[in-house]
């Protein structure tokens, strides 16, 4: 079983759409957890880190269940911009990613 | 600004040959990672080092090393380069202790092992 494992995808969603991604992750003692971008052909950056309350940036929402260790992503209203895979990020003493989850928003 | 810096972008290496990669981050951080990123397996951990001259083995360390003499330098060897190592390399490194914050990558070296 893989440390962090993502919704293979991928998504291709309409711009508007609300779209969700999800994760889970194997050690439950894991400390802290992100979601990351990649964009195509760069490197990973981060969008946002997840907080046991949950947290929100603008159209982006992250949640955690440690019980059930499991994460997602949500976004509303997507916008083509938002194109771009999205990878989750677990530290378990090191930074382990989920395989990513590519998502398309078309016109 | 925050800088992590790959030696090269692009390598093209014969089976056999002995390759370095190199990563050099300007931000005095403690942490720094070695990744490879391949299609529909995303990011897997090759080596960390949470300090100069210490190591940690991640998920596939098998046919690499690492070195860390200096804080700010982090290289990756492949002592007998094969072709399943044709990969996307990316490092990384991350300030502190606690890994609360921003892993900040650098721009990646694709390899091609021939």
């Amino acid at each position: 079983r893989k440390e962090v494992e993502q919704d293979p995808g991928p998504f291709n969603v309409p711009e508007g759409a609300t779209v969700a991604f999800n994760c889970t992750y194997s050690n439950s003692a894991s400390q802290s957890f992100f979601w990351y971008r990649q964009d195509c052909r760069k490197e990973p950056k981060l969008l946002m880190s997840v907080y046991s309350s949950g947290n929100e940036d603008g159209r982006f929402t992250a949640q955690l269940n440690r019980a059930s260790q499991y994460m997602s992503l949500l976004i509303r209203d997507s916008k083509l911009s938002d194109s771009a895979t999205y990878l989750c990020v677990v530290n378990m003493n090191d930074m382990r990613f989920g395989a990513g989850t590519r998502l398309t928003v078309k016109p | 600004d925050v800088k992590v810096t790959q030696s090269s972008r692009y390598l093209v290496k014969r089976t056999g040959e002995k390759v370095f990669l190199e990563c050099v981050q300007d931000m005095d951080h403690e942490n720094m990672f070695w990744y490879r990123q391949d299609p529909g397996l995303g990011l897997r951990l090759i080596y960390f080092s949470y300090d100069v001259k210490m190591k940690e083995k991640g998920d596939i360390p098998e046919g690499y090393s690492v070195s860390r003499e200096k804080k700010e330098r982090f290289s990756l060897i492949l002592e007998s380069a094969s072709t399943n190592q044709t990969s996307m390399y990316l490092c990384a490194s991350i300030p502190g202790q606690g890994w609360g914050g921003e892993l900040f990558f650098g721009e990646g070296s694709r390899l091609t092992v021939l």
